[in-house]
């Protein structure tokens, strides 16, 4: 079966220093893969989408990569803040039609100043 | 503002009770789907559905059903509640064609004694 596995679940940095996340995927290869954030108690909102012929895309302070040989997305804050503190989820789409996401457990970041 | 709304944000049920989750989109969205989220488990999908009267299983739909009579409304129905059912459940739609990108609504935290 697919399976998606972040591989923290806790990431403590300093702010201003840059935050790397990694999610892995096995035995499926997805045309795109996704990226949100959620808060405690809230639902989770997006943030970035990357193609599998994209290796990298940015927004803002945010850089994710795709390889799909390694079968890794790296997900980057530059400069972290305190109000970067959040759990991050990767999601891949697991139907053929790419509407369904299955997502990682997350990685839960948090921000000192 | 695009929205995905949960009608009930907290729940208390007891065992063996018929609870219903409703959840409206008012994007016009074809796809709709509930994931519940534990702790060290993640968000995991129930069930989807990409047009009215449509459904598709995700990957733990025991125990619960679904109904679609219109496109913005798509409910979850726990015909029997459980202990093992005590989660927060997350409704979220998406366009039915393209990259799939997740709009969440806020969550309903649901506690079967």
């Amino acid at each position: 079966s697919q399976k998606i596995e972040q591989n923290s679940e806790a990431l403590n940095i300093q702010e201003g220093k840059t935050a790397t996340l990694t999610c892995n995927y096995t035995n499926y290869s997805p045309a795109y893969l996704q990226w949100y954030r959620q808060d405690p108690g809230r639902g989770p909102v997006f943030l970035l989408l990357i193609r599998e012929n994209e290796k990298e895309k940015r927004k803002e302070r945010l850089k994710v990569t795709f390889d799909t040989t390694l079968k890794q997305s790296l997900f980057h804050i530059t400069a972290s803040q305190p109000a970067d503190s959040a759990t991050y989820l990767c999601a891949l789409a697991f139907n053929q039609a790419g509407t369904a996401l299955i997502f990682g457990k997350g990685t839960t970041l948090s921000v000192s100043s | 503002d695009v929205k995905v709304t949960q009608s009930s944000r907290y729940l208390v049920k007891r065992t063996g009770e018929k609870v219903f989750l409703e959840c409206v989109q008012d994007m016009d969205h074809e796809n709709m789907f509930w994931y519940r989220q534990d702790p060290g488990l993640g968000l995991r999908l129930i069930y989807f559905s990409y047009d009215v009267k449509m459904k598709e299983k995700g990957d733990i739909p025991e125990g619960y059903s679904v109904s679609r009579e219109k496109k913005e409304r798509f409910s979850l129905i726990l015909e029997s509640a459980s202990t093992n059912q005590t989660s927060m459940y997350l409704c979220a739609s998406s366009l039915g064609t393209g990259t799939g990108e997740l709009f969440f609504g806020e969550g309903s935290r649901l506690t079967v004694l």
